[in-house]
């Protein structure tokens, strides 16, 4: 079955630069969409189509892929940043998957 | 504005039944593809199901399927969530979802969720 594969944590100072990776097979050709969950609140679309921002998203949130690998890149990260980051892709074996989710922290 | 809310969670033994509702509004809702997302306590999402906006496509997660059925009435705009022979690991919140590009007749070829309901907790424990 398609699985997508998140690091459990990252770290960062603020005002630098994060990256969160997702790796899946294939996962250049499925289209990723990336979410970001503050605690106890919904997910919040940040992502989608790989590169691809929802109006009022702010452009410090970005997207790229590159072979079996997408990758979330938060520019200028502040505290309010902090939140847990989940990857998501369809394949023709599993309609919808999720990774399994990345805590990202502002040191 | 788009909103959508859950209802329906609760406490129930294992083995038993509950159905989950959604109510949306602020969108055309039989357009729209939908989905039910999980969340166990502490734990990631999960995709549990999804639905075309006519209703007459549907998918499951092999972890619920044959057991849960998904269902929506248009003229109600309500999404619904049959749960039945429940488990201790379906405990979790479930999240209504819409899908941002369509999916009125067919469920979208690249699926993502641009709003999202509160959730509603379903606890399943003997």
């Amino acid at each position: 079955s398609f699985e997508l594969t998140q690091p459990p944590s990252v770290s960062v100072s603020p005002g630098q630069t994060a990256r969160i990776t997702c790796s899946g097979d294939h996962l250049g050709d499925k289209f990723a969409s990336w979410y970001q969950q503050k605690p106890g609140k919904s997910p919040v679309l940040l992502i989608y189509q790989d590169t691809k921002r929802p109006s009022g998203i702010s452009e410090q949130f970005s997207g790229s892929t590159s072979g079996n690998t997408a990758t979330l890149t938060i520019s200028g990260t502040q505290a309010m940043d902090e939140a847990d980051y989940y990857c998501q892709a369809s394949d023709s074996s599993t309609y919808v998957v999720f990774g399994g989710g990345t805590k990202l922290t502002v040191l | 504005e788009v909103q959508l809310l859950e209802s329906g969670g609760g406490f129930v033994q294992p083995g038993g039944s509950l159905r989950l509702s959604c109510s949306a509004s602020g969108f055309s809702f039989g357009f729209y593809a939908m989905t039910w997302v999980r969340q166990a306590p502490g734990k990631g999402l999960a995709w549990v199901s999804s639905i075309s906006g006519s209703g007459g496509t549907t998918n499951y997660a092999d972890s619920v399927r044959g057991r849960f059925t998904i269902s929506r009435d248009n003229s109600k705009n309500t999404l619904y969530l049959q749960m039945d022979s429940l488990r201790v690991e379906d405990t979790a919140k479930y999240f209504c979802v819409k899908d941002r590009e369509g999916g009125q007749w067919l469920l979208p070829t690249k699926p993502s969720f641009n709003y999202w309901g509160q959730g509603t907790l379903l606890t399943v424990s003997s």
